[in-house]
């Protein structure tokens, strides 16, 4: 199964970019990586997905080097409400679809 | 609207008195999946299913039961729960091509006394 590496919690200020780096050094040829953002007692909630490259929508950025060992995800111009937790998401084909989250970055966006 | 819905939200009960928790997602998505949270130990995976009829283990499957007989609906039976299955049960869905990309119920948070 594919493990990735999150960083457990992150701070940020509101007006700055979040960057959350997740390592998935064993992906699979034909893994997409994706990123849920969860809020307290809530399900998480699909962000953005990708393959190779960038990956831009009106939430955030996805940028992915060519080894596509590791991901990360950016958020623009956080504000109080974009505190939540935030997951990597690399499912392995070859496990059929077991599809493991990782821990998970606790995100705490301040005034 | 699209939504994948469990029911109930909270649940209370004792230990070995069998329960089961409904997910029923209205987009035609093959896949289903349970997902059960815990502090400090993220989303684990339960079960899965990729079509009526077909389920599979997921990570944490022990104590748990699944059946998928209509596309829609993905039951999660606890047999004989216990108070280690006190927890924030998910339930998920997702179209047959993009499988990562998960919708997520409401969630289910179960408390075994």
């Amino acid at each position: 199964l594919a493990k990735t590496t999150q960083p457990i919690s992150m701070d940020s200020y509101e007006g700055q970019e979040v960057n959350i780096t997740c390592s998935h050094n064993n992906i699979a040829t034909n893994d997409y990586i994706t990123w849920y953002q969860q809020f307290p007692s809530q399900g998480p909630r699909f962000i953005i997905q990708g393959y190779k490259t960038k990956v831009t929508n009106e939430v955030a950025s996805l940028f992915i080097p060519a080894d596509r060992k590791s991901s990360t995800l950016s958020l623009p111009r956080v504000s109080l409400s974009d505190t939540a937790v935030y997951y990597c998401l690399v499912a392995l084909k070859a496990a059929g679809n077991k599809l493991t989250f990782g821990g998970g970055t606790r995100v705490l966006v301040k005034p | 609207e699209a939504q994948v819905t469990q029911n109930p939200r909270y649940l209370i009960t004792v230990t070995g008195k069998k329960l089961t928790v409904t997910c029923s997602q209205n987009m035609n998505h093959e896949y289903m999946s349970w997902y059960r949270q815990d502090p400090g130990l993220g989303l684990r995976q339960i079960y899965y299913s990729m079509n009526v009829e077909v389920t599979d283990k997921g990570d944490v499957p022990e104590g748990y039961k699944v059946s998928r007989k209509e596309k829609r609906n993905f039951p999660l039976i606890l047999e004989s729960p216990s108070p280690n299955q006190t927890s924030l049960y998910f339930c998920a869905s997702s179209a047959p091509s993009t499988n990562e990309k998960l919708f997520f119920g409401s969630g289910t948070q179960l408390s075994v006394l």
